[in-house]
Order: C-alpha cells, then structure tokens, then sequence
C-alpha cells in the first residue's frame, strides 16, 4: 500500500494568513493526489483533484501542487470558514488510501 | 442536485453482519460514467477507503478488508450497499458513501452525511 504522510499535523494560523500544507507519498503517484476538507461531525469535501485541479464552487483561494512523492496545499487568504481537518488521498492504486490529516486552527 | 444517504443499524454484535445500504437521489447509479464508493473513519482517526462499485456491478475492494466485504448494487438502481462480516470492535466508525466520477483520476465528489456504526455487545 502508498502510505500518505501529511505534515504538519496540526497548524494555527490567523485569519488573512497563507497557509501550506504538505503531504507525502511513499512512493510516486504521479498527480493521482486529492485534496478534501473535513469539518467535525461531517462529511469531507473536495477542494482540489489530479493535485491541482480545483473542483467547481471551490474558492480560488485554495490551491494545489506537486507530482511523484510530493504535494503541498496551500490556502491564500485564511477566511474563519476554513478552520478544519484537511486530508491528502492518492488514488494513483487501490487502496485509495489518505493521510492521517491536518487540523487547522484559529490563532 | 445528487444526495447521498446512509441507512442501517447504529448497532451491530461483535461477529455479526455490518450492513448499510446508501440511497442515491437525484442523480442514477446506472450511468456508465461513475463508481459508488464506500468509506469509514474510526473515532478521532483519518479516513479508510473501503471499495467501490461501477454501475455493472463489478466491484473492488480494500485488500485489508476483502475477506469480509461485498459491495453490491439494488435492483432499484438507486441503492447500493456494503456489507462487512465478522465485526470487531475495530470496525466501529462513521462509514460514508460516495460518488466517484470515474475519469481519468478517482476522487469522491459527492458523499453522504455519514452513518455512525458502533460494534458492541
């Protein structure tokens, strides 16, 4: 199995700040890499896929980069909206597996 | 707009038989254009990709859970649903269902609220 290896694993940071995430692959998975935002009690939402792609409706503010072994997530502009849980997830082969998250948390 | 939602017992036995069942609405599980993807995530831990099915009913699964899941799709075409064999307290999690579109890449785009299955005696 690739194992995904996020750092940090937790973040404080104040609103208007940029933020970088990043996340590891234990072996190369090309650009098969998903971005997803997680807010307690719900479901996880897809922010960014194939690295770098941003799904519909989700802010510019939000960006993705990286190929092979390394991913960064990087968030321009913190809003109050986007303190939460984030997670990494190759799907490069089955099984899809994700990193173990990065809480970010108001300063 | 496609929703996603799961239903099922809150409580199973150890030994026994997890089953869900998502139903999908506004939107059909028959497009040949997606999979349908089952996920879970033990309490205060990160997420674990279970299978996924494609609208004919081929499914693939985690290997480190194989031995004890199906996925399979209803009749109806608006459900598909996960079973899981022989729980341990371990399997005790929020299990999600989801949508996969299938291109190039896999990603889930849409996933329901999430099902919380606790395995106790």
């Amino acid at each position: 199995d690739t194992q995904m290896t996020q750092s940090p694993s937790s973040l404080s940071a104040s609103v208007g700040e940029r933020v970088t995430i990043t996340c590891r692959a234990s072996q190369s998975i090309s650009r098969y890499l998903n971005w997803y935002q997680q807010k307690p009690g719900k479901a996880p939402k897809l922010l960014i896929y194939a690295a770098s792609t941003l799904q519909s409706g989700v802010p510019s503010r939000f960006s993705g980069s990286g190929s092979g072994t390394d991913f960064t997530l990087t968030i321009s502009g913190l809003q109050l909206e986007d303190f939460a849980t984030y997670s990494c997830q190759q799907t490069y082969s089955p099984p899809y597996t994700f990193g173990q998250g990065t809480k970010l948390e108001i300063k | 707009q496609l929703q996603l939602q799961e239903s099922g017992p809150g409580l199973v036995r150890p030994s026994e038989t997890l089953s869900l069942t998502c139903t999908v609405s506004g939107g059909s599980i028959s497009s040949n254009t997606y999979y349908w993807g089952w996920l879970r995530q033990p309490p205060g831990k990160g997420l674990e990709w279970i299978g996924s099915i494609f609208y004919s009913g081929s499914a693939y699964y985690n290997p480190s859970l194989q031995s004890r899941v199906t996925i399979s799709i209803a009749t109806s075409r608006t459900q598909f649903s996960l079973n899981l064999t022989s729980v341990t307290a371990a399997d005790t999690a929020v299990y999600y269902c989801a949508r996969d579109p299938a291109r190039w890449t896999h990603y889930f785009d849409y996933w329901g609220q999430g099902a919380l299955v606790t395995v106790s005696s």
